[in-house]
């Protein structure tokens, strides 16, 4: 019953330095998403992928890239890290786009010095 | 623009007494809401929804909503609030229409805690 996976858990970046965030579900779901949290803003879309081989912007996009590698795997990259993207990450997966219940992973907790 | 509030930032209650987190919504067409939970150091979980037909929705852990179109609200409730129900609740609504369609937007969330 692993769900959803992200790894890793915990990351700390300098300024400038790139880093692939990893995601994985085994529940054969369509979709998949990744959000980020911060205090008081609740969670904001960065991108997501409705089915393998498609990828969209969502509410925060700049700064970040995605590749939906499989229908399992979607992960998130930072190509150039900046104190602004100190957040925790989280992956989410559904059956299919809209009106279904996301299921979540446990997050990525990075800082960027 | 489509958005979800949740107007308190913190609600605090007495562990056995009556909970409400509030939640209102502004969306296009028949809304579809909701309730989410996250406990420390953990992702969302889910906890109900309200598509159509009753107005009282019913989920996990005792909890239930209320959904209220003349209000444009949708308040997560708990007859008896237990202190292992503190945790961070978010509201959530599907955007409708333009290219995010389906995709959750999320209120700020709102901390609940209850005390023994």
């Amino acid at each position: 019953n692993a769900g959803v996976t992200q790894t890793p858990k915990f990351q700390v970046l300098k300024t400038g330095q790139s880093m692939t965030l990893q995601c994985a579900q085994d529940m054969n779901h369509n979709s998949m998403y990744w959000y980020r949290q911060d205090p008081g803003m609740g969670l904001r879309l960065i991108y997501y992928s409705a089915s393998e081989g498609t990828t969209d912007k969502g509410e925060v996009p700049n700064g970040y890239n995605v590749s939906r590698l499989n229908k399992r795997e979607f992960s998130l990259r930072l190509e150039s890290a900046a104190p602004s993207q100190t957040s925790v990450y989280f992956c989410a997966s559904s059956t299919i786009p809209t009106n279904e219940k996301l299921f979540f992973g446990s997050g990525t907790q990075l800082s960027v010095l | 623009a489509q958005s979800v509030a949740q107007p308190e930032d913190q609600v605090n209650v007495a562990e056995g007494n009556p909970l409400t987190v509030k939640c209102t919504y502004s969306v296009s067409g028949n809304p579809y809401l909701f309730w989410y939970v996250q406990y420390p150091n953990r992702g969302l979980q889910f906890l109900l929804k309200y598509i159509t037909g009753d107005n009282l929705v019913k989920g996990s852990y005792g909890f239930e909503a209320e959904f209220n179109k003349s209000q444009t609200s949708f308040h997560l409730k708990k007859p008896s609030a237990l202190v292992s129900d503190s945790a961070l609740y978010f509201c959530a609504a599907p955007i409708r229409g333009g290219g995010s369609q389906g995709n959750l937007i999320f209120g700020k969330g709102t901390k609940l805690s209850v005390k023994p």
